[in-house]
């Protein structure tokens, strides 16, 4: 069966370090994936979308690798301040393409003074 | 101001009722997506719409119902037949050319009384 899955417990980290969130999947071959950052009680917003041509992406401080022979993205927040403190979600559409949008159960990041 | 409003934010439904839930969006995008959130958790796809007057099942449609009579409206109706109907429901949208981000709703909380 197909499976997005990405690190259940919560990252803590110090402020100013790198965070490093993971997302494997299984039984996809998707076309294209993003990262959406969640707050509690809100919709999720978009950050960063990266190809299946595509290794690695950046935007200001946040970069995103995509290896599909792992099967595995990585997302980093370089210099981390307590307002990256959210829930990080990836999202991978249907195999071949298409809009089926399907997200994985997020990672808690808490940034700590 | 562009964007998607769900309505209502908050909304009890007693045992046995249908209930419908409204998403609107102004951004002329294709694609319309329901999704389910219970606490701690990831989204969970119900239903999805690349077009008007046609919509797919997603991994948790039982119990649920939608339409997509415009391409600005995707209704998702609650029915008495969804056993645990207690969420936070987003609704979200995306254009169709693909490799797009995705909009969200901010959401509306259902909560069975």
């Amino acid at each position: 069966s197909q499976k997005i899955e990405q690190n259940s417990e919560a990252l803590n980290i110090q402020e100013g370090k790198t965070a490093t969130l993971t997302c494997n999947y299984t039984n996809y071959s998707p076309a294209y994936l993003q990262w959406y950052r969640q707050d509690p009680g809100r919709g999720p917003v978009f950050l960063l979308l990266i190809r299946e041509n595509e290794k690695e992406k950046r935007k200001e401080r946040l970069k995103v690798t995509f290896d599909t022979t792992l099967k595995q993205s990585l997302f980093h927040i370089t210099a981390s301040q307590p307002a990256d403190s959210a829930t990080y979600l990836c999202a991978l559409d249907g195999t071949g393409g298409g809009n089926k949008l399907t997200f994985g159960t997020g990672t808690q990041l808490k940034v700590e003074l | 101001d562009g964007g998607i409003t769900q309505s209502p934010k908050y909304l009890f439904r007693k045992e046995g009722q249908n209930v419908t839930l409204s998403c609107e969006q102004n951004l002329n995008h294709d694609a319309m997506y329901w999704y389910r959130q219970d606490p701690g958790q990831g989204l969970r796809l119900i239903y999805y719409s690349q077009i008007v007057n046609d919509f797919q099942k997603g991994d948790i449609a039982e119990g649920y119902s939608v339409s997509r009579e415009k391409k600005e409206s995707f209704p998702l109706t609650v029915t008495s037949a969804q056993k645990n109907p207690t969420a936070f429901y987003l609704c979200a949208s995306s254009s169709h050319r693909g490799n797009t981000e995705a909009f969200f709703g901010q959401g509306t909380r259902l909560t069975v009384v």
